[in-house]
């Protein structure tokens, strides 16, 4: 069993549809990265969490420590959110899901 | 503030040859890590470097690969006599501090024919 597993691993949604990654992991961590892959290949670093909630923009984050589990979401979707979405969990170190490839029709 | 930075873009070997991939991190950023990228495969973390010291290198075979992080100048990964199987994307972050946002550069693509 992978450490980090995310789901869906692929989604396709309608713009304006609200959209929502999971990623669960098995290990004890001391922050939780999610991180965007464009299609040209280019990684932005989108959250750093360690609990609770944060939000930039139409992207939302949670994380829950107890239940090892953590949420992304996006409100409003749009074709240029289509992407590969990971989730990294770090203790000692990073630990990287497979990715959610999300793609968001016109 | 430029962003991280990583060259070459693309860089292609003959079998045997070594590959020299190079990161500047942000300014300001000491810490310096290096992921590999195979084809369909996830992110795989290799080695974690601080200025001049090498923290963490679990992630990184231990023949051929080398890495290192001089006082001066860019983090240098090296891989020697590459072979078919070191094709991948490379990419290199950095962070101001060891458990800071980690910020990617845009990645090497090696193509080992």
């Amino acid at each position: 069993k992978n450490e980090v597993e995310q789901s869906p691993q692929n989604l396709t949604a309608q713009e304006g549809e609200f959209i929502t990654i999971n990623c669960s992991y098995s290990v004890g961590i001391s922050a939780l990265h999610w991180l965007q892959q464009h299609p040209g290949g280019g990684i932005v670093s989108l959250f750093m969490l360690s609990s609770g909630k944060k939000k930039h923009g139409r992207l939302i984050a949670t994380i829950n420590i107890q239940e090892k589990h953590s949420s992304l979401h996006i409100t409003a979707s749009h074709p240029r959110d289509s992407a590969v979405y990971i989730c990294a969990v770090r203790d000692d170190k990073i630990i990287f899901g497979k990715g959610t490839r999300l793609h968001i029709l016109p | 503030n430029a962003g991280v930075m990583q060259n070459p873009r693309h860089l292609v070997r003959r079998r045997g040859q070594e590959a020299r991939l190079r990161c500047s991190p942000m300014k300001g950023h000491s810490h310096v890590y290096w992921y590999r990228q195979l084809p369909e495969e996830g992110l795989k973390f290799m080695v974690y470097l601080q200025k001049e010291n090498i923290i963490d290198e679990s992630g990184m075979p231990k023949e051929r690969f080398s890495a290192e992080f001089p006082k001066e100048g860019p983090s240098i990964l090296r891989i020697q006599q590459v072979v078919r199987g070191d094709s991948a994307a490379y990419f290199c972050a950095s962070s101001l501090l060891v458990l800071e946002t980690q910020y990617f550069g845009p990645g090497t693509r090696l193509l080992v024919l």
